[in-house]
């Protein structure tokens, strides 16, 4: 069973341009998670989808970040215009429902902003 | 005071120890504890989760829940340099809303 798949891998951008990050879960799993990890810190949610709907985004910094989940299956999260701040470590997780406590975590992206 | 305390280390101990690492935390309402194990440059892998005080063991894993202590750990038995890794502690209370600690960094010495 393939994991959870995210690219790029690696995004290196000159503050004030966009960037998109691509998430798809695995297959038959609800509920999508994203999160930004920083460096010595552990993931701290953005978003959580449940289907196509956003039920949880008030971490979501929107002025800037934006998040799609067209079809309850693939997802995008996008940064405009990226800050030298937003340099992270963007990580993906799915699991199979809301109330199930076993996410799976994808490889992240991991962004410099420059 | 943040929710979730876990000290980032690192911690270094020979090939064969016991380790033991711990969060503790503030939030009465969590409920759900996980320990994940994250790779450089890679997601964290979920090792163990529980839901009650007391000891759950998995291979050479064990957690430990203290609610009254509001302290939570997990054993790593027999170490093995491949354990070497950052571990995250993980609640998750009533709200859904899953909390991780900072992570402890550990190298187990060959």
């Amino acid at each position: 069973e393939a994991g959870v798949v995210q690219s790029p891998r690696y995004k290196i951008i000159e503050k004030k341009q966009p960037v998109a990050f691509w998430c798809n879960p695995i297959s038959g799993h609800n509920t999508l998670y994203w999160y930004r990890q920083n460096l010595g810190q552990g993931p701290e949610l953005l978003i959580r989808y449940e289907n196509e709907e956003a039920v949880d985004d008030s971490q979501l910094p929107k002025d800037r970040f934006s998040a799609e989940r067209l079809k309850g299956v693939d997802s995008t999260l996008k940064i405009q215009p990226a800050e030298l701040g937003d340099s992270a470590v963007y990580l993906c997780a799915s699991s199979l429902d809301d109330f199930s406590d076993e996410q799976y975590f994808g490889p992240g992206t991991r962004l410099t902003v420059t | 005071q943040k929710e979730v305390e876990q000290d980032p280390g690192p911690l270094s101990v020979p090939e064969g120890a016991i380790v033991s690492l711990n969060c503790t935390y503030s939030n009465s309402a969590f409920q759900y504890f996980m320990w994940y194990r994250q790779y450089s440059r890679k997601g964290p892998e979920l090792l163990m989760y529980t839901y009650s005080s007391g000891n759950k063991e998995d291979g050479r894993f064990t957690a430990q829940v203290d609610k009254s202590s509001k302290y939570i750990s997990l054993f790593i038995r027999d170490s093995q340099p491949s354990d070497s890794a950052t571990y995250l502690c993980a609640m998750r209370g009533r709200d859904d809303k899953i909390i991780f600690g900072k992570g402890t960094r550990l190298h187990i010495l060959p």
